[in-house]
């Protein structure tokens, strides 16, 4: 079975700061990747996935993540936070071509000051 | 992407009661999902809603506790019966793919029920 773990489970920053969020996954398979976000009394969002081919992986917002297979990893990141940016954090993860049911992480509490 | 929307958004109920969570989607889709998002927690699946078959339901999950409906391809209700404190938490409804990204590979969700039981 899958999992995925987020080790960072609440993340403060200053507007300015560079942000890198874990996200390791436990899978011998090919998997797709991804991350979604969740702003404050907003609904679940795609941030940006990951399916093949170029492993660093630009999504919206000026949002990136980078594939490492043999890390087993997906690493959110972003070189400058705005406040805007506060809001939860998931990664998830599922087969290519197996069950299309993401399993995700627990979630990172981001929380960017002013 | 596709507009999900849920009914209602928040409720704050009885134990020993049953709510009923509406799910509608604005373009037909095959399958359909029900989570629950409890505070601090994951997002754990409930259950796959097929239309016109039976919902399948994740371990530890029950159709007893759980009854889903999914009479068409763009509606789907979820209730939660007999509610206790226990089942306070955020249930989102969710779907495959999108007019942007009809990829089957992707879910997209709605904005969520949050439910708090007395």
């Amino acid at each position: 079975a899958q999992s995925v773990s987020q080790h960072n489970h609440h993340v403060i920053l200053s507007e300015a700061a560079s942000l890198e969020l874990g996200c390791n996954y436990s899978y011998g398979g090919t998997v797709n990747l991804f991350w979604y976000v969740q702003y404050p009394g907003q609904h679940l969002q795609l941030l940006l996935k990951y399916f093949s081919g170029d492993p660093l992986v630009k999504g919206i917002k000026g949002f990136e993540a980078e594939f490492i297979k043999s890390k087993f990893s997906f690493n959110l990141r972003k070189p400058s936070v705005q406040w805007s940016d506060t809001a939860e954090y998931f990664c998830a993860v599922n087969e290519t071509g197996g069950s299309y049911i993401p399993t995700f992480g627990r979630g990172t509490s981001l929380i960017v000051h002013p | 992407s596709a507009v999900i929307s849920q009914k209602p958004s928040r409720d704050i109920c009885q134990r020993g009661t049953s709510l009923t969570i509406q799910c509608q989607v604005d373009s037909q889709v095959t399958m359909m999902f029900w989570y629950r998002q409890q505070p601090g927690q994951s997002l754990t699946l409930i259950a796959t809603a097929n239309q016109g078959s039976e919902a399948t339901y994740e371990s530890g999950f029950v159709i007893d506790k759980f009854p889903i409906s999914r009479p068409n391809l763009t509606f789907s209700t979820l209730t939660v019966s007999n509610m206790s404190p226990e089942d306070s938490s955020i249930y989102l409804c969710s779907v495959e793919g999108a007019a942007s990204d009809p990829s089957t590979d992707t879910q997209y969700f709605g904005p969520g029920t949050r439910l708090t039981v007395l």
